[in-house]
């Protein structure tokens, strides 16, 4: 089976940093995946990790620790713009398997 | 702009009313996921096609849905005798030509059953 766990709501304030923490575990790994999801809108993809450590993209981070089956998502210099649903997937062979998402809320 | 177009973007319908959405990809894309996201959850897997052959099917895939991908071109999921709890994102999803191990999801089909 596939379980794969991160955290209901955050909220933080225009100009922070903010981590959003997903553990898993799963019958299978070939890569684990962060996407944005604005409500009402598709899921975009933002960065992919299939070995251990951070890989840096812009604004955004995402570090992975396979032997603890954790990753975690870098929100750096949060904009208002970055409130939105922050979903953590495991690829298993050709597919996805989804968390229920992070919900971002960036005040003011 | 992933370049993916699915139709339609809105559909309500009654309960018991079957119900056909369409995604079409880009031509090079040969590898097509379907997926379903309810509220507050993340997508869940349906199927997917590596060109005209449906490879998998999810549980979740009752016996009231079918997928199709003719020519291995575009590809159309069917509801028949729709439920109430089938209300949901219906979002389809690609590999691009050169990297193979990140899916892009197209903007999705939105269904309400009254």
């Amino acid at each position: 089976g596939q379980n794969i766990d991160q955290p209901t709501e955050m909220t933080a304030t225009e100009g922070a940093i903010v981590q959003i923490n997903c553990t898993y575990q799963t019958s299978g790994f070939n890569g684990l995946f962060w996407y944005q999801q604005h409500a009402g809108e598709a899921p975009t993809f933002l960065s992919y990790n299939v070995l251990d450590g951070l890989e840096e993209k812009g604004r955004f981070s995402s570090f992975l620790s396979r032997s603890k089956g954790y990753s975690y998502l870098l929100l750096k210099e949060l904009q208002m713009k970055d409130s939105a649903s922050y979903l953590c997937a495991v690829k298993n062979d050709y597919k996805l398997s989804f968390g229920a998402g992070t919900t971002v809320t960036v005040r003011a | 702009d992933t370049g993916v177009s699915q139709d339609p973007r809105h559909k309500i319908t009654k309960r018991g009313q079957n119900v056909t959405f369409r995604c079409d990809p880009i031509s090079e894309h040969n590898r097509l996921y379907w997926y379903r996201q309810t509220l507050g959850q993340g997508p869940e897997f349906l199927t997917y096609f590596q060109n005209e052959a449906q490879l998998e099917k999810s549980r979740l895939l009752s016996d009231r849905f079918s997928a199709e991908r003719p020519k291995g071109s575009f590809s159309t999921l069917e509801i028949q005798r729709t439920e109430q709890g089938d209300s949901a994102m219906y979002l389809c999803a690609f590999l691009k030509r050169f990297n193979t191990d990140t899916q892009y999801f197209g903007p999705g089909t939105r269904l309400t059953v009254l």
